[in-house]
């Protein structure tokens, strides 16, 4: 299994709700990484995950909460999210982050914000 | 500042033409350059990778540290090949920051 995969594939939610992406990988990559790509934009890095633990958080908004339960499933748990949140969410994985390793891309989740 | 710089938004070729994506970056590190493509409907993917000095579907960059560039070429394009490449860099805590973007368009 090559692939990284993510579900949902769309998700409208309100202003008042609390919801989870989810990423799933069996490549035995131990890096994970959440980025947000905006309509016409390019990706831009949220979470990095090294070995289950968050090693970096590109000063992302606390309504973004991220988990990594193992080293296979990353989770991005919403709450009070604002209509500017509305992005395609990436997530991704690379075997590890002490070297530069290439990083495989999901499909992404389509997240609206109404 | 790190920063990778696609000048062009929009490239049109026709079909049997060369085809080169300008990529300029900037970084003080020794630099880990990438293009990604992504295709209509799917997802992105990794399609060169600077140290690795491969030619994949035809195409080839490479890494001029004078002029700061990892332009990406291809003698003869294919309708396939259109797509939307990104040039990325990645950084020594594997952050990948990407280029806006260059959407190549093959016209038969």
């Amino acid at each position: 299994d090559t692939e990284v995969t993510q579900t949902p594939k769309h998700l409208v939610m309100g202003m008042t709700n609390k919801k989870s992406l989810k990423c799933e990988q069996h490549m035995g990559h131990r890096a994970m990484y959440w980025y947000k790509q905006k309509a016409k934009k390019p990706p831009e890095l949220m979470f990095v995950y090294s070995y289950e633990k968050l090693s970096i958080n590109e000063s992302v908004p606390s309504r973004f909460s991220p988990e990594c339960p193992n080293s296979s499933l990353l989770n991005l748990h919403l709450h009070a999210l604002q209509p500017e949140d509305s992005a395609l969410y990436l997530c991704a994985s690379s075997q590890e982050t002490r070297q530069i390793y290439e990083q495989y891309f999901g499909p992404g989740t389509r997240l609206t914000v109404t | 500042a790190q920063r990778v710089t696609q000048p062009e938004k929009l490239l049109s070729v026709f079909k049997g033409a060369p085809v080169e994506l300008k990529c300029n970056y900037s970084y003080s590190g020794s630099p880990e350059l990438f293009w990604y493509v992504q295709y209509s409907r799917q997802r992105l993917q990794l399609l060169l990778r600077h140290i690795s000095r491969e030619s994949i579907k035809g195409f080839t960059a490479d890494l001029n540290k004078g002029e700061t560039s990892f332009h990406l070429k291809k003698p003869f394009a294919q309708e396939e090949d259109s797509a939307m490449y990104y040039c990325a860099l990645q950084l020594a805590t594997n952050k990948l920051i990407f280029g806006t973007g260059t959407l190549l368009a093959v016209q038969p």
